[in-house]
């Protein structure tokens, strides 16, 4: 069965200070890898998309890894912003057929940013 | 360009109870998709269509109904309310394997 599983549930992180969240999954065929941050009473958005072929990539202060070896993603949040505090959760969809209706959704890393 | 909404925000229902949840998007997606949101839990597919006049089920379907009748709408009905469906319900839409766009989600409370 697909799984996608992402460390830590939780996180409290000091404004300005840096993190990691952690995202491990099972899907297989890989397409490819999102992460997107929802914030408290929001739908998710899409923060960033990682092809089969990419390692890094970067948007703004998020950074986001791929190693699909390991079958492992990290997102990386630089100088962090009291508006980060949010839940990031890591999308894996299989390759295959169009849609989203076989994609696996992580629980979510819930982010708090404390002045 | 609204994207996706929802409507209500907000609603609580007694047991046994029917509503309807609607969904519009405007960005003139073929794909759509009812979740619903709990403490601890992944986001879950409910139903979802492929296209005007499609439906079809996910991995939770029961106890809900859903219809496409037009491109920009995608309807969930509970017909009988039961506490076990006090969650966080999230529209999506998408062309294909692009980008989805989540509502900003209905929250519901089954007494």
């Amino acid at each position: 069965k697909n799984q996608v599983e992402q460390s830590p549930q939780s996180l409290i992180i000091l404004e300005g200070k840096n993190c990691t969240l952690q995202c491990n999954y099972t899907v297989s065929p890989f397409s490819n890898l999102r992460w997107y941050k929802q914030d408290t009473g929001r739908g998710p958005v899409s923060l960033t998309i990682m092809t089969f072929s990419e390692n890094t990539k970067s948007n703004g202060r998020y950074t986001a890894t791929l190693d699909a070896d390991t079958k492992q993603s990290s997102l990386h949040i630089t100088a962090s912003q009291l508006s980060d505090s949010a839940s990031y959760i890591c999308v894996v969809p299989p390759r295959g057929s169009g849609g989203y209706q076989k994609v696996t959704f992580g629980t979510g890393t819930k982010l708090q940013v404390i002045p | 360009n609204a994207g996706v909404t929802q409507t209500p925000k907000f609603r609580v229902l007694k047991t046994g109870q029917s509503m309807t949840l609607l969904c519009a998007q405007d960005m003139n997606h073929e794909y759509m998709y009812w979740y619903r949101q709990d403490p601890g839990m992944g986001l879950r597919l409910i139903h979802y269509s492929v296209g005007e006049g499609t439906t079809a089920k996910g991995e939770v379907p029961d106890g809900y109904n859903v219809s496409r009748l037009k491109k920009q709408n995608f309807l969930l009905g509970l017909e009988s309310a039961a506490p076990s469906q006090t969650s966080v319900y999230f529209c999506a839409s998408t062309s294909g394997r692009d980008e989805q766009f989540f509502g900003p989600g209905t929250r519901l409370t089954v007494l």
